[in-house]
């Protein structure tokens, strides 16, 4: 079975600076990878999300994120934060045999001034 | 607009008592989830459906209960067995793994 595991789980930033989240994947083949993003008290927002192809993948809101295969990695970046980029990020992993995705723990953004 | 509507979005019930939460989706999906939310251990999967008449047990389904009679329609009920139900609960829906999930705002159901 995959799972997901986001080793960080609460980063500050200050506002202007850039951010990375990390995202490691254990899954046999080639995984489908999603990032979400939860403003508190709210459903998730899908931010991108990879299946083949180009490793680097562009998302809503500035939001990028490169898929590692060696790694078994697919970290979220955004060069430049907003205090509107405060909330929490989710890294899930799917497969093509069945519709289920799996999450992980999630990671808490704080922006400071 | 096509989404996904969870209703009520605040929920209080007194230990012992069944509870039932709504979830609707006009998106035309197949597949149906119920996730349930606590602080700092992610999303859980209690149960989903993937076509109507049909669901499987996630890794939570103790305490649950689910129906899906129509392919819009996924409610999740709580059971007096459930130990320890105060939590948000998030549905979700799909059409297949390639775009992913689109969920609801969720039910944050407290037990008193």
């Amino acid at each position: 079975a995959q799972s997901v595991t986001q080793p960080d789980i609460h980063i500050t930033v200050s506002e202007g600076a850039s951010l990375e989240l990390r995202c490691n994947y254990s899954y046999g083949a080639t995984p489908y990878l999603f990032w979400y993003v939860q403003s508190p008290g709210q459903g998730l927002q899908l931010l991108l999300k990879y299946f083949s192809g180009d490793t680097l993948v562009q998302g809503i809101k500035g939001f990028e994120a490169e898929f590692k295969r060696s790694q078994s990695s697919f970290n979220l970046r955004k060069p430049s934060v907003h205090w509107s980029d405060a909330a929490e990020y989710f890294c899930a992993v799917g497969t093509i045999n069945d519709y289920k995705l799996s999450f992980g723990a999630g990671t808490t953004v704080t922006v400071r001034a | 607009d096509g989404g996904i509507t969870q209703s009520p979005k605040y929920l209080f019930r007194k230990e012992g008592q069944n509870v039932t939460l709504s979830c609707e989706q006009n998106l035309n999906h197949d597949a149906m989830y119920w996730y349930r939310q606590d602080p700092g251990q992610g999303l859980r999967l209690i149960y989903y459906s993937q076509i109507v008449n049909d669901f499987q047990k996630g890794d939570i389904a103790e305490g649950y209960s689910v129906s899906r009679e129509k392919k819009e329609s996924f409610p999740l009920t709580v059971t007096s067995a459930q130990k320890n139900p105060t939590a948000f609960y998030l549905c979700a829906s799909s059409a297949s793994i390639y775009g992913g999930y689109t969920f609801g705002s969720g039910t944050r159901l407290t037990v008193v």
